[in-house]
């Protein structure tokens, strides 16, 4: 089964306005991490935004919030107030500590086009 | 946060060559890096992991022979893409482990390498 799923080949957005995009995760590890990473197309991986299994609350990082759903098995991205440069792939990416949390399953990608 | 560089940050060679692929963590330690591949449109491929002073881990499917991992010091990993073919052309992404004091290790990753095999 795949660990990240990303259904959501790719998605268009006005300016300025917010978008979520989608992940979904399995496992059966009580205890792992769920990141975002911004891939633009120069090819670098950029950090957006972490959530821990234990963590209460929503983490959020400026403009990016994670939409946690433990039950759903859900961490969808909220980017809110949309900016051209947020034009880019997006990767959803899971670490669990059965594999001392070295390990990342990576999503198939979203790619995301934000119109002027 | 701690930067990863990779050399050369894109290389084409002629079908049958061997290429060398650094990837260095510049201001930190890294006990641990990691090698992904990622083909045009597609997500990122684990290929190996490489932990300084031992032999490197492939994933399932990854030729150990194709692909030399070599992790002899803990600021730099190297990936030999040995005898390329043009199937081999992909971009290769290297990233290094810090094992901070929160809750997770943070994985920081290099600009990546784009091979092209004529």
């Amino acid at each position: 089964a795949q660990k990240i799923t990303q259904t959501q080949p790719g998605m268009f957005v006005q300016e300025k306005e917010a978008v979520t995009l989608d992940c979904t995760y399995d496992t059966s590890d009580p205890s792992y991490g769920l990141f975002w990473y911004k891939q633009p197309s120069s090819g670098e991986m950029i950090f957006l935004i972490y959530q821990g299994s234990y963590d209460q609350q929503n983490a959020t990082e400026g403009r990016y919030s994670l939409n946690f759903q433990k039950a759903r098995k859900s961490a969808n991205l909220v980017i809110s107030a949309s900016q051209l440069g947020d034009s880019a792939m997006y990767f959803c990416a899971m670490r669990e500590r059965a594999r001392n949390f070295n390990k990342f399953y990576f999503g198939s990608g979203t790619k995301l086009n934000v119109k002027p | 946060g701690a930067v990863v560089s990779q050399h050369p940050s894109w290389v084409i060679c002629k079908s049958g060559t061997s290429v060398k692929i650094e990837c260095r963590s510049l201001d930190f330690q890294a006990t641990t890096m990691f090698w992904y591949r990622q083909f045009p449109k597609q997500s990122l491929m684990l290929m190996a992991t490489s932990n300084e002073g031992s032999k490197a881990t492939y994933e399932q499917g990854v030729e150990k022979d194709k692909f030399l991992i070599n992790h002899a010091s803990l600021t730099l990993s190297t990936l030999t893409v040995t005898s390329a073919h043009p199937e081999d052309s992909s971009f290769y992404i290297c990233s290094a482990l810090i094992r901070t004091s929160g809750s997770y290790n943070e994985q920081f990753f290099g600009p990546g390498t784009r091979l092209t095999v004529l």
